[in-house]
C-alpha cells in the first residue's frame, strides 16, 4: 500500500458528462501528480500540483482541469468526455521530487 | 525533451534464472531514474531509483539496475527469477525543470517467468 487513496476505482459514465477524480497524498507530501494509462498513450504525465499551486502541465486537455486543495487533496476534473477518453487515471504524490508513489487508480469507461 | 526506451515489448524467463529488462534514456543535464512495476488492475509500484553515486542500485524485491553513462542505459537485473515477478516493468526519467518533477515513462516491458 502506497498510502495514496483514489476515489473512485471505477467510473462507467456516458459521451458528454462529466467527472471527478478524487486524489489524497500520502501524509505529508506536498507534491500531487495526475497521469493517464492508455492502450494506445501509454503512460501520460497530466499535471502537477505543489501545496496548492500548478506547478507543471503535460499533455493536459482543455477539457481537463485540475486543483489541490488546503488539505492538499486533489481532484482531477474531466467534462465533455468522450470515448478516448476511456483510461486508467492515476495519481501519485512525492514529498522531496524524487521518488513518486502511486495510488491505485481510477478507471473511467466512457460509453 | 528527455524520453526513455525499453525496447522490449516482453521478456521471458525460467523461474531461477537471471533476468533483465532493458532501459536506454536521453537526458540533457544528470539523469535522475526509476524503475517502477504495475501488477494487473494495479497501481505503479516504485522499484528502485538512481540520482548520483553508485552505477549499481539496489531496490526492493532483490531488484537491482545498473547505471551506465556512456551507453545511456539502466538496466533492470534480478540475478533470480520468480513466478511471482511476472509483472509489467516501467523505466522513467525525472524531468529536471526547477521545481517541476514529472516522470516521463517508457512504454513498458512485460516480464513472464515460467515454472
Amino acid at each position: 500500500d502506497s498510502g495514496v487513496t483514489q476515489t473512485p476505482k471505477h467510473l462507467i459514465t456516458a459521451t458528454g458528462q462529466r467527472v471527478t477524480l478524487r486524489c489524497s497524498p500520502r501524509s505529508g507530501d506536498l507534491s500531487v501528480y495526475w497521469y493517464q494509462q492508455s492502450l494506445d498513450q501509454g503512460l501520460q504525465f497530466l499535471i502537477q500540483y505543489y501545496n496548492g499551486e500548478e506547478r507543471a502541465k503535460g499533455n493536459i486537455l482543455e477539457r481537463f482541469s485540475a486543483q489541490q486543495f488546503p488539505d492538499l487533496h486533489s481532484e482531477l476534473n474531466l467534462s465533455s468526455l468522450e470515448l478516448g477518453d476511456s483510461a486508467l487515471y492515476f495519481c501519485a504524490s512525492s514529498t522531496q521530487g524524487y521518488e513518486q508513489y502511486f495510488g491505485p487508480g481510477t478507471r473511467l469507461t466512457v460509453t | 525533451a528527455q524520453s526513455v526506451a525499453q525496447p522490449e515489448d516482453q521478456v521471458n524467463v525460467a523461474e531461477g534464472n537471471p533476468l533483465t529488462v532493458k532501459c536506454t534514456y536521453s537526458v540533457s543535464g544528470n539523469p535522475y531514474l526509476f524503475w517502477y512495476v504495475q501488477y494487473p488492475n494495479r497501481g505503479l509500484q516504485f522499484l528502485l531509483k538512481y540520482i548520483t553515486g553508485d552505477n549499481l542500485v539496489k531496490g526492493s524485491y532483490g531488484f537491482e539496475a545498473e547505471f551506465n553513462k556512456s551507453q545511456t542505459s539502466f538496466h533492470l537485473k534480478k540475478p533470480s527469477a520468480l513466478v511471482s515477478d511476472s509483472a509489467l516493468y516501467f523505466c522513467a526519467v525525472r524531468d529536471n525543470a526547477g521545481t517541476a518533477s514529472k516522470l516521463t515513462f517508457g512504454t513498458g516491458t512485460r516480464l513472464q517467468v515460467t515454472l
